[in-house]
């Protein structure tokens, strides 16, 4: 029911494009992505509610193929602050009926000068 | 700042003392969470409320934990008889459940140290 995240880590030079994909074997009602900077609590990055749907503030981005049942992340001209570690969750619906979010393992993304 | 707040921020206990944390979420969120996170992990679901309800809590949680969240506002996370595996970040999240987004907002976290 967790969500996979792919890769587990990515090491970049600033300016450099990376890909952070999460993918589920459970229909997707929604995909939420979070970063987490070191010593820091998690940080609500954005929501993609149907498939097709893309998003994306600053160089950040993300698309959500329902049929598929994947989300990617995309991070672009990468900058020094975007260093940290990156979760996806997925909405599961339990069997009383309530939604829960269920996080994923994490991507480390490290950029460096 | 998210609005969430957590007290205190930091722990120190020994071994077999009791801990309590508090979770202050944002006024009009009717779902809270607490999670445990130990470094290079995820963070590991604990248990949950929607307003007052506890609606789930983790098998993986021992009967030494319990939550309360008594008029669905604050809550409070006890831990008895502290063990030093109990050491690790304790984070609170709250959310606004609705339509299934449940986008939580965390606050600082509590860094508990169990000697």
């Amino acid at each position: 029911q967790q969500p996979v995240q792919s890769p587990q880590a990515v090491i970049l030079r600033e300016g450099e494009d990376a890909v952070i994909n999460c993918s589920s074997s459970k229909a997707l009602y929604s995909v939420h992505w979070y970063r987490q900077k070191h010593g820091e609590a998690p940080v609500f990055l954005m929501i993609l509610l149907k498939g097709g749907e893309q998003k994306g503030h600053d160089k950040i981005s993300a698309s959500f193929n329902e049929k598929k049942q994947q989300s990617s992340l995309y991070l672009t001209a990468s900058q020094l602050s975007y260093s940290g570690t990156y979760f996806c969750g997925t909405v599961l619906i339990n069997a009383g009926n309530n939604r829960k979010l269920i996080w994923g393992l994490g991507t480390s993304l490290a950029v460096n000068p | 700042d998210t609005g969430v707040s957590q007290d205190p921020r930091h722990k120190i206990t020994k071994r077999g003392q009791n801990v309590t944390f508090r979770c202050d979420p944002i006024s009009e969120h009717n779902r809270l969470y607490w999670y445990r996170q130990t470094l290079g992990q995820g963070p590991e679901f604990l248990t949950y409320f929607q307003n007052e309800a506890q609606l789930e809590k983790s098998r993986l949680l021992s009967d030494r934990f319990s939550a309360e969240r008594p008029k669905g506002s604050f809550s409070t996370l006890e831990i008895q008889r502290t063990e030093q595996g109990d050491s690790a970040m304790y984070l609170c999240a709250s959310s606004l459940e609705a339509g299934g987004t449940d986008t939580q907002y965390f606050g600082p976290g509590t860094r508990l140290t169990v000697l």
